[in-house]
């Protein structure tokens, strides 16, 4: 089944602590992307990746660091999260020019 | 640069109400369009897509026609259930420079009343 999976689902951590959202999808796509949700801003594109090694920022990209080391996988890393990094996070893939993006299922994260 | 404007919601309607919401796109090109839906707790799905002018994605009742003259992709379906309670995403994919750009609207929140 094609699918774009998130890990964690649900995370409440501290400020400070590093943190690692992971993200695999099975579909060979070759783009990839991070988004956060906030209620009133729709969805805003942190960091997204053309391909292996190739990523570049998106529209609030402070705070986030991202890798694609392989194609399959494209984690988001939170060198040191605060609280207004308080977001529900989605991973999307696709493949070509006028390809949909498939999503994952979103990591809800709070910073204390 | 590039935008997407759509509907402030909620919009509640009653079962089998005629539904509209309203889509306008800013954009150099010409960008790929689509709706999204997300149900509560999950992710965006794809509800349907359009890639050039005069172009109608459609997909369970719903549709939406490209309509480069007013730049708008506005999202209609005749007879909406209480199962399509949820948020609708209109979105733009472009090329710039060599690299793909998505853009998300706010979303507006649908809310049907059996």
């Amino acid at each position: 089944e094609a699918q774009v999976t998130q890990n964690p689902r649900y995370l409440i951590t501290v400020t400070g602590k590093k943190l690692t959202v992971t993200c695999s999808q099975n579909m060979n796509h070759e783009y990839m992307s991070w988004y956060r949700q906030d209620p009133g801003l729709g969805l805003r594109q942190i960091y997204y990746s053309m391909n292996v090694e190739a990523t570049d920022k998106g529209d609030v990209p402070e705070g986030y660091k991202v890798s694609r080391k392989e194609k399959r996988n494209f984690p988001l890393i939170l060198e040191s999260p605060s609280p207004n990094q308080t977001s529900l996070y989605f991973c999307a893939s696709s493949w070509g020019r006028n390809q949909p993006q498939h999503f994952g299922d979103g990591t809800r994260l709070s910073i204390l | 640069g590039d935008s997407v404007t759509q509907m402030e919601g909620p919009v509640t309607l009653s079962e089998e109400a005629f539904l509209t919401i309203n889509c306008t796109y800013t954009a150099t090109g010409y960008p790929s369009l689509f709706w999204y839906v997300q149900y509560p707790g999950e992710g965006l799905q794809l509800l349907l897509k359009a890639t050039k002018a005069d172009d109608k994605g459609s997909n369970k009742g719903f549709e939406a026609t490209y309509r480069k003259e007013t730049t708008s992709f506005h999202l209609e379906k005749g007879s909406v259930q209480v199962s399509d309670s949820a948020v609708y995403f209109c979105a733009l994919k472009s090329l710039t420079s060599g690299t793909y750009k998505y853009i998300f609207g706010t979303g507006t929140r649908l809310k049907v009343l059996a």
